[in-house]
């Protein structure tokens, strides 16, 4: 079975430093990997993914993505954050050696982490 | 919100009486999927489909039931609400392989009293 953990409920940081998001998977074989953003009262959006090649991935509004296997990680960062990043962030896992019928493409998502930048 | 609609956006019902939650989307995409967002829980998938009429159940599929008679149109129903289904229910879509990402509709907040 497939999982995430989002270790930290809720991250705080100062504007203009860099941020970090934590995420660890389990899978059973590669794993195919996806950050989303919610503001308040708004649907989740897609940030970025990892499916495979460059372990770094660069997404939407600035973030990106580390990969690291050994470790089986996957965290969100950016270089200098913005009072406008504050939002919740999942990370989502997809396994895609499970097949979970008929073609279905499910994922788990992790808890979620609340990001918040302080002026 | 990737041309998903949901509706009613927000609905307070009572506990016992069956409700229906709709999700439309525009771009005829085949995958789509049902979820309850709940604090401390994150997103679980409640029930999926793969096409008109092919659904199937997801993590937490007790007490909820779907159908998909048409592309476009995917409905959960709560069969007897349950303060327990109080919760925000999201919709997705998928744009096809395992390597595609989701997309999100705007969201249903529900309340059962």
């Amino acid at each position: 079975a497939q999982s995430v953990a989002q270790p930290e409920d809720q991250v705080n940081v100062a504007e203009g430093n860099p941020l970090t998001v934590k995420c660890t998977y389990s899978v059973s074989g590669n794993p195919y990997l996806f950050w989303y953003v919610q503001y308040p009262n708004r649907g989740l959006q897609f940030l970025l993914k990892y499916i495979t090649g460059d372990n770094l991935v660069k997404g939407s509004y600035g973030f990106e993505a580390e990969f690291n296997k050994s470790q089986t990680s996957f965290h969100l960062k950016k270089p200098s954050a913005l009072v406008s990043d504050s939002a919740l962030y999942f990370c989502a896992v997809r396994d895609p050696i499970s097949y979970s019928g008929a073609g279905s493409y499910q994922l788990t998502f992790g808890k979620g982490t609340k990001l918040s930048v302080i002026p | 919100d990737a041309g998903i609609t949901q509706s009613p956006r927000h609905k307070v019902t009572e506990t016992g009486t069956p409700v229906t939650l709709r999700c439309h989307q525009t771009e005829n995409h085949r995958y789509m999927y049902w979820y309850r967002q709940d604090p401390g829980h994150g997103l679980r998938l409640i029930h999926y489909s793969y096409g008109v009429k092919d659904t199937d159940k997801g993590e937490v599929s007790d007490g909820y039931s779907v159908s998909r008679s048409k592309t476009e149109d995917f409905l959960l129903t709560l069969e007897s609400a349950t303060s327990s289904q109080t919760s925000v229910y999201f919709c997705a879509i998928s744009v096809g392989g395992a390597t595609y990402e989701q997309y999100f509709g705007p969201g249903t907040r529900l309340t059962v009293t």
